[in-house]
């Protein structure tokens, strides 16, 4: 009841390509759906997130995508870029102050 | 910008000691969580606090495990007695009161149990 899948666990995207990673919960009393970003050796830095009662939000060169019924969420990456290569993680949590359930990572390489 | 800082960066200790790793986590924020990483895993939930007290646990964070936020700064996460499954990167978060659930989290602290 508490995961969060998220798929794929690796995707290589060429420079200026679109990365796209999904990510799947079962809990419906989640109520927030962030996206971190993690470089090796490094903490998760939240990249973007979004709250059930919108469907999408753009951040420069992220968006996010969500469908409630489906109980998914997916993070769009345009222009894909060397730099953004990163493991990301989905996750979600409910309630104020509540622990985040993290899915599995992708690991994005972006080629040149 | 401010931002949790976490030490020791790396601990390397033998199976059975006791280690503490210390976290200071944003100054205007009330809610501390600690979170593991075990090296190419998902990150996973230990447990927060709030108002002086745990908030929430997992099931990880057993009696072998204690939090303590010994002055106004400092936040701690205590292991009594090590064992080699818990060698992994122990991250620290921190979050303002209001309603964003919006977590910063620290650098990490690799810990290694021998």
């Amino acid at each position: 009841q508490q995961q969060v899948k998220q798929s794929p666990q690796s995707l290589i995207v060429q420079k200026g390509g679109i990365s796209i990673i999904n990510c799947a919960y079962e809990n419906t009393a989640f109520d927030y759906f962030p996206w971190y970003q993690q470089f090796p050796g490094k903490g998760p830095a939240l990249l973007i997130a979004i709250r059930p009662d919108v469907s999408e939000k753009k951040e420069g060169r992220f968006t996010i995508s969500f469908n409630k019924s489906a109980k998914q969420f997916s993070l769009h990456i345009m222009d894909s870029q060397p730099g953004d290569s990163a493991t990301y993680f989905c996750a979600a949590s409910s309630g104020a102050g509540n622990m985040l359930t993290f899915g599995g990572g992708t690991r994005l390489m972006v080629k040149p | 910008e401010p931002e949790v800082t976490q030490t020791p960066s790396h601990q390397v200790t033998q199976m059975g000691q006791e280690v503490i790793l210390r976290c200071v986590p944003i100054s205007n924020h009330l809610y501390f969580y600690w979170y593991r990483q075990i090296l190419g895993q998902k990150v996973e939930f230990l447990v927060s606090f709030y108002n002086n007290e745990i908030s929430e646990k997992s099931e990880i964070f057993d009696d072998q495990f204690s939090v303590e936020r010994p002055d106004g700064s400092n936040f701690t996460l205590k292991i009594r007695s090590t064992k080699l499954e818990d060698s992994a990167m122990y991250f620290c978060a921190s979050r303002t009161s209001g309603g964003n659930n919006e977590q910063f989290f620290g650098p990490g602290t690799r810990l290694t149990v021998l």
